[in-house]
């Protein structure tokens, strides 16, 4: 089976910096996905990793290591707007299934003042 | 990147009823994804549907309970059949699409059973 993991919460201060970890074994990898959903709301696209190593969008970081099965999704500058789930997922290439996602659970993210 | 365009956005549904979902995509794509988030929970799949084959559902998921259809490659439906209020979810359409295979989601729409 696919199993993705991902901490449930996870509270910072605005103006810091937080990392969110992501762990996966999968029987396939064709890159990994971070989303944010805001509460009511529908993901929203982060960032793509397909190779290992640091991807650098503005505030927003990833991170990505294969041969680890790990990935990290950093945030700086941290603002109110930031509090929101924030999903992992994995795209396992499985054929006529290109495409699809298997997600975490998705990790809490509050920012207080 | 793409956009997708889901209609109803939210509804309240009679239990017992039928409700379909249309999602729109404003360019041609090859498959497009049925999403299932209930409440509190991540997203998982309920089936993906190709242009001009019948498509292919998850473990857990029956074409009687959520027929989907595909008539081209911009458009596709997702029919929640016989609802009960454990069908209350967001559903959420999803398309592979632009540079870097980037996989985008639409709006969602939002249903209530009561």
């Amino acid at each position: 089976g696919q199993n993705i993991d991902q901490p449930t919460e996870m509270t910072a201060t605005e103006g810091a910096i937080v990392q969110i970890n992501c762990t996966y074994q999968t029987s396939g990898f064709n890159g990994l996905f971070w989303y944010q959903q805001h509460a009511g709301e529908a993901p929203t696209f982060l960032s793509y990793n397909v190779l290992d190593g640091l991807e650098e969008k503005g505030r927003f970081s990833s991170f990505l290591s294969r041969s680890k099965g790990y990935s990290y999704l950093l945030l700086k500058e941290l603002q109110m707007k930031d509090s929101a789930s924030y999903l992992c997922a994995v795209r396992a290439d499985r054929g006529s299934t290109l495409g699809r996602l298997y997600f975490g659970r998705g990790t809490q993210l509050t920012v207080w003042p | 990147s793409a956009v997708i365009s889901q209609k109803p956005s939210r509804d309240i549904c009679q239990r017992g009823t039928s409700l379909t979902i249309q999602c729109q995509v404003d360019s041609q794509v090859t498959m497009m994804f049925w999403y299932r988030q209930q409440p509190g929970q991540s997203l998982t799949l309920i089936a993906t549907a190709n242009q001009g084959s019948e498509a292919t559902y998850e473990s857990g998921f029956v074409i009687d309970k959520f027929p989907i259809s595909r008539p081209n490659l911009t458009f596709s439906t997702l029919t929640v059949s016989n609802m009960s209020p454990e069908d209350s979810s967001i559903y959420l359409c999803s398309v592979e699409a632009g540079t870097g295979n980037t996989i985008y989601f639409g709006e969602g729409s939002w249903l209530t059973v009561v």
